[in-house]
Order: structure tokens, then sequence, then C-alpha cells
């Protein structure tokens, strides 16, 4: 069974720009979760999707967008990227049944903004 | 607001010893702990915590949880120098979702040989 995957694994852009990265889910999992990982803050929560809907969000600029598709494909978007969203963004899946929490990461897409 | 602290922040060990990571947790509607190992790519899941006193173990690993004092241990026995990684506690959003977790800054073990 493949696991959470992600694209682009590595990218760089600079200020003012945009980015889209991309999260395909373990199959059969309806839940897409996304975190920014950065040495200071640390793993912090984005945005949560489930059936194609945000359920949850976190503490993040309007900057910061996401999606999810009907096959549970989920993507987010930075807009006017920041030196400081130079980050590892993390997906990350679950079934979304039973809520144990746990969830499934996928290797992540690190961010370079120059 | 949910807040998890860990510690140590960083800990060097020689290979064979045995360690103890800490992680204290502020929430307001307790309902797990998380622990997490993150080595040079995905966080990959250790151990769900939800009652206290009862110990979880996989091989060398194993980990408890203190509700009264609002803490939870990850012991790693014999250490090896593959267990060197990040470990990471996290719980759950008190607002109610399983999904939204609240995570410490890890706690980075190197164990040298």
């Amino acid at each position: 069974k493949a696991g959470v995957t992600q694209t682009p694994r590595y990218l760089i852009k600079t200020r003012g720009q945009q980015v889209t990265l991309s999260c395909s889910p373990i199959s059969g999992h309806r839940s897409v979760s996304w975190y920014q990982q950065t040495p200071g803050q640390g793993l912090q929560f984005l945005f949560e999707y489930f059936s194609e809907t945000q359920r949850n969000k976190g503490n993040f600029p309007g900057r910061f967008s996401g999606r999810q598709f009907s096959n549970s494909r989920s993507e987010m978007n930075v807009s006017t990227l920041e030196l400081g969203d130079s980050a590892l963004y993390l997906c990350a899946s679950s079934l979304a049944v039973g809520n144990t929490g746990e969830l499934f990461f996928g290797e992540g897409s690190r961010l370079t903004v120059l | 607001e949910d807040k998890v602290v860990q510690s140590p922040l960083s800990l060097v060990v020689h290979e064979g010893d045995t360690v103890t990571l800490n992680c204290s947790y502020e929430v307001t509607n307790f309902r797990s702990l998380l622990w997490y190992k993150q080595e040079k790519k995905a966080p990959t899941f250790l151990f769900m915590l939800t009652s206290s006193g009862i110990e979880k173990k996989s091989g060398r690993l194993s980990s408890i949880l203190d509700k009264k004092e609002l803490f939870s241990i990850l012991n790693i026995t014999a250490t090896q120098t593959g267990d060197s990684a990040v470990y990471l506690c996290a719980v759950p959003n008190s607002g109610g979702s399983n999904y939204k977790l609240t995570f410490g800054k890890g706690t980075l073990l190197t164990v040298n040989p």
C-alpha cells in the first residue's frame, strides 16, 4: 500500500511568488491535514480537509489556502511568498474513523524562499 | 490554547544507554497524547496514550501517561544508532478535532556508537 505522496519534494521560489504543493493520501484515507515545520516553531497545523471541506484551520494568514478534490488528493497554495515561509510542509492523511488521532505523514515539500 | 513542552531539547548518548524523554501538556479537553519519531523524513507514529498508568510497549520503546500530573515519558532502552531522531509529542485539539495536533518542539536524540 503506497504511503502519503507529496510533490514536489524540493522547490525554490523568490519573494512575492506563489507556490502550489500537492498531496496524495493513502488509498482510502479521507482526511488530509497540512503542517508547517520550521526550526524555530516546530510543527504547526495549517488546515485539515475531509470530503472536500475544510474542517479546521490553524493560525496562519489568508495567503495560505488549500483544497481537497473528490479523490481525496489535496493541494495547498501560498501566495505572495515571504522569506519566513521557508519551511518543510508536511501533509498527513487519516482514515478519519475511530478518532485515534494517528496521522500518516508524507516526506514533505521543502520550500526555500529567496 | 493547547500547549506541549518537551524536554530535553537535545540529548547525546552512547549505544546501550537508556534514555527518558519528557512531555508535559496543557489542554482544556484531553483525549489522547501521541508520540512520533522523525528521522530525516516523515514523522512516524509510535504510540497513542489515553489512560494513566498503562504502559505502551514496542520492542525497546515504552511510554506511559500521567493524567494527574499532565505529562508523559518515552523510554528507550539499549539505544542503538538507528534510534537517532527527533521525537515529537502531540495532543489533539481541545476543540474536538483529532486531526489538528499541537506538537511540542521535539527532542533531538543522538546515539553515538
